[in-house]
C-alpha cells in the first residue's frame, strides 16, 4: 500500500506571503488529489492530476511523477486560505476507491 | 453543482445505542463512500459501494454496516455505537473510478 507523507504538518504564515506544501508517496499512482477542509469539516476537490501542472486562481499544483513528488503552491495568501489541506493519491490498477491519503497539513495565514 | 448532503452535523449518542449516518447525493453518481477522519490518523474508507446493493469493505469496517437501497442514498450504521466510533464521519461520490471525490460536510459523532 502507499505510503503518504506531507511536510509540513503544520504551517503558519503571514498575509501575502507564498505557501509551499509537499507530498510525496511511496508507489507509482495513477492520480493525485489535493483537497481543502475548513474547521467545520467540509472538503472540497482543489485538484486532480497525473503529471505537470495546474493552476487555479492563487493556486498552483506541480507533480513530478519520477520523484514520487506533488507540491501545492499557494500565492499572495490570505487569512480565508486558512484550513487543512490533504493530498491523497490512487495507485496504478487502484480501483472503485485505492485512494491513501495524507494526515494533512494545517495551514494558519495571520493577517 | 454536487451536492452531498449528510442529515446530521452533530450527534451524541450512548454507547450500545443503534445509529444511522445518512447520506444523500443529488447527481446520479454510482460511487459512494464513508469515511472516518481522527487527528493524526487522517481519513480512513470505512465501506464503500460502487452500485445499489452493493458494498465493499474499507479499510476499517469492523463495528459498521452500511445499506444502499437507492442510488441516491448510502447508509452508514453503527450496530452497537461505542466510545471508540467517536470521531468524524465523512460521506463522498464520484461519477466513476478515477474521478475527484465530493464530500459532504461530515458528521461529529461523540459516544457517551
Amino acid at each position: 500500500k502507499n505510503e503518504v507523507e506531507q511536510s509540513p504538518q503544520n504551517l503558519t504564515a503571514q498575509e501575502g506571503e507564498f505557501i509551499t506544501i509537499n507530498c510525496s508517496y511511496s508507489v507509482g499512482i495513477s492520480a493525485l488529489h489535493w483537497l481543502q477542509q475548513h474547521p467545520g469539516g467540509g472538503i472540497v476537490s482543489l485538484f486532480m492530476l497525473s503529471s505537470g501542472k495546474k493552476k487555479h486562481g492563487r493556486l498552483i499544483a506541480t507533480i513530478n511523477i519520477q520523484e514520487k513528488h506533488s507540491s501545492l503552491h499557494i500565492t499572495a495568501s490570505h487569512p480565508r486560505d486558512s484550513a487543512v489541506y490533504i493530498c491523497a493519491v490512487r495507485e496504478l490498477g487502484g480501483g472503485a476507491d485505492g485512494l491513501t491519503f495524507g494526515k494533512g497539513t494545517h495551514l494558519i495565514i495571520q493577517p | 453543482d454536487v451536492k452531498v448532503t449528510q442529515s446530521s452535523r452533530y450527534l451524541v449518542k450512548r454507547t450500545g445505542e443503534k445509529v444511522f449516518l445518512e447520506c444523500v447525493q443529488d447527481m446520479d453518481h454510482e460511487n459512494m463512500f464513508w469515511y472516518r477522519q481522527d487527528p493524526g490518523l487522517g481519513l480512513r474508507l470505512i465501506y464503500f459501494s460502487y452500485d445499489v446493493k452493493m458494498k465493499e469493505k474499507g479499510d476499517i469496517p469492523e463495528g459498521y454496516s452500511v445499506s444502499r437501497e437507492k442510488k441516491e442514498r448510502f447508509s452508514l450504521i453503527l450496530e452497537s455505537a461505542s466510545t471508540n466510533q467517536t470521531s468524524m464521519y465523512l460521506c463522498a461520490s464520484s461519477p466513476y473510478s478515477n474521478s475527484p471525490l465530493h464530500f459532504g460536510n461530515g458528521t461529529r459523532l461523540t459516544v457517551t
